[in-house]
């Protein structure tokens, strides 16, 4: 089966600073890469997906980028601020409606 | 509003005692799942749920039970809980099968067996 590894587990940065999440995964018949944001007690939400045939997806601070052949993708936000802490996860899968497997999650810290 | 509903949503039980914890969703969604979450193991999925009466195992199904009766509806069962099934429990849902939508997540049953 799938399997999704995500670095670090935990990132410390300063405000305005960049914040780079990194994840590998095993099955070459994954397609689809969503991430997901969450806050402190409080449900897991999307922030970003992207989709094989794309290497690069971007939403305002947010991007996302993809390295097929490499089996690996990351999560780029720029300009962080206070409200970016949070636990961010990564997940892999053969489209939405199949079976995802996250990573294990990465714990940002912005310090004002 | 459109949204996953989950009861109870915190549930202090002991070793044995079967329960039931509730998930629905009026999105209309095909696809629904079961995730645990405990720290430093992520989101480990329990059963999936691509349509009404088709449920599969996900990674961490002993111990677990489900149904799907009713496209809304995907109730998690154990039917005698143990003190490692204490976890935070999300149900989730998705749309259009075959699709790449947004799983949308319940607010999460935290469990606790003695």
């Amino acid at each position: 089966g799938e399997n999704v590894e995500q670095h670090p587990s935990t990132l410390s940065v300063q405000e305005g600073d960049s914040a780079v999440i990194k994840c590998t995964y095993s099955d070459s018949a994954s397609n689809y890469f969503p991430w997901y944001k969450q806050e402190l007690g409080k449900r897991p939400q999307l922030i970003i997906d992207i989709r094989s045939n794309v290497g690069e997806k971007k939403d305002q601070r947010i991007a996302v980028t993809l390295n097929k052949t490499a089996k690996h993708f990351s999560l780029h936000i720029t300009e962080t601020q206070p409200e970016d802490s949070a636990v961010y996860f990564c997940a892999a899968s053969q489209g939405s409606n199949y079976k995802l497997t996250f990573g294990k999650g990465t714990l940002l810290t912005v310090n004002p | 509003e459109a949204q996953v509903t989950q009861n109870p949503r915190y549930l202090i039980t002991v070793t044995g005692k079967k329960l039931t914890v509730t998930c629905s969703q009026n999105m209309n969604h095909e696809y629904m799942s079961w995730y645990r979450q405990d720290p430093g193991l992520g989101l480990r999925q329990i059963y999936y749920s691509m349509n009404v009466e088709v449920t599969d195992k996900g990674d961490v199904p002993e111990g677990y039970k489900v149904s799907r009766k009713e496209k809304r509806n995907f109730p998690l069962i154990l039917e005698s809980p143990s003190p490692n099934q204490t976890s935070l429990y999300f149900c989730a849902s998705s749309g259009a099968s075959g699709g790449y939508n947004e799983q949308f997540f319940g607010p999460g049953t935290r469990l606790t067996v003695l």
